[in-house]
């Protein structure tokens, strides 16, 4: 089985502090990426990556940023925390060739800002 | 307008009753379509996907997919109480590097 790991269930963080949410995949997955899921505004892409040191902005990138420098390895970095980026974060890798659509999700980072 | 439209109910049925869960979409260059299940405080899980017109049957569930209106649908046959959840409608963009764009979700109620 498919496993995506997000290093913490459950984080609260002040504002203006430095933020890392880290995923790793175990199954050699291309494809990585970063959503953010918010009530009523459904599961938003952050970020993507289909390989090593390359990345994507998504949908809604501003306010953060993102470190691929191994395959299995796909952090979220918020450089500055602000209350507005109090969220679900849902980390998701897929199989190649590009995106089918097929993702597998971590468990999630349930960020709270203060 | 919202690139992928639900519903956000809650949709309640009974048990071994049909559930019929429905999203539009607005881009018509998106080629392919996913149901996601998420259980309540898990992630989401892929159930189902569909690429072209018609019916696509796993089990008790079943896909439908129309371009011409638009619309994909996700029946669910003998629900049963597990199948509670909310279900996410997904779409995949036709741009680029194709990007998976998800509706809000139906919040499914199956009553024993």
């Amino acid at each position: 089985d498919v496993k995506v790991t997000q290093s913490s269930r459950y984080l609260v963080k002040r504002t203006g502090e430095k933020v890392f949410l880290e995923c790793v995949q175990d199954m050699d997955h291309e494809n990585m990426f970063w959503y953010r899921q918010d009530p009523g505004l459904g599961l938003r892409l952050i970020y993507f990556s289909y390989d090593v040191k390359m990345k994507e902005k998504g949908d809604i990138p501003e306010g953060y940023s993102v470190s691929r420098e191994k395959k299995e390895r796909f952090s979220l970095i918020l450089e500055s925390a602000s209350t507005n980026q109090t969220s679900m974060y849902l980390c998701a890798s897929s199989p190649p060739p590009g995106n089918t659509g097929e993702l597998f999700f971590g468990e999630g980072s349930r960020l709270t800002v203060l | 307008q919202k690139e992928v439209e639900q519903n956000s109910g809650p949709l309640s049925v009974p048990e071994g009753a049909i559930a019929s869960l429905n999203c539009t979409y607005s881009d018509r260059g998106s080629q392919s379509f996913f149901w996601y299940r998420q259980y309540s405080g898990k992630s989401p899980e892929l159930i189902m996907s569909i690429y072209s017109n018609g019916d696509k049957e796993d089990g008790r569930f079943t896909a439908q997919l129309n371009k011409a209106s638009q619309y994909v649908s996700l029946l669910i046959r003998d629900s049963q109480p597990s199948d509670s959840a909310t279900y996410l409608c997904a779409a995949l963009r036709n741009t680029g590097f194709q990007k998976l764009v998800f509706g809000t979700g139906t919040r499914l109620l199956v009553s024993p």
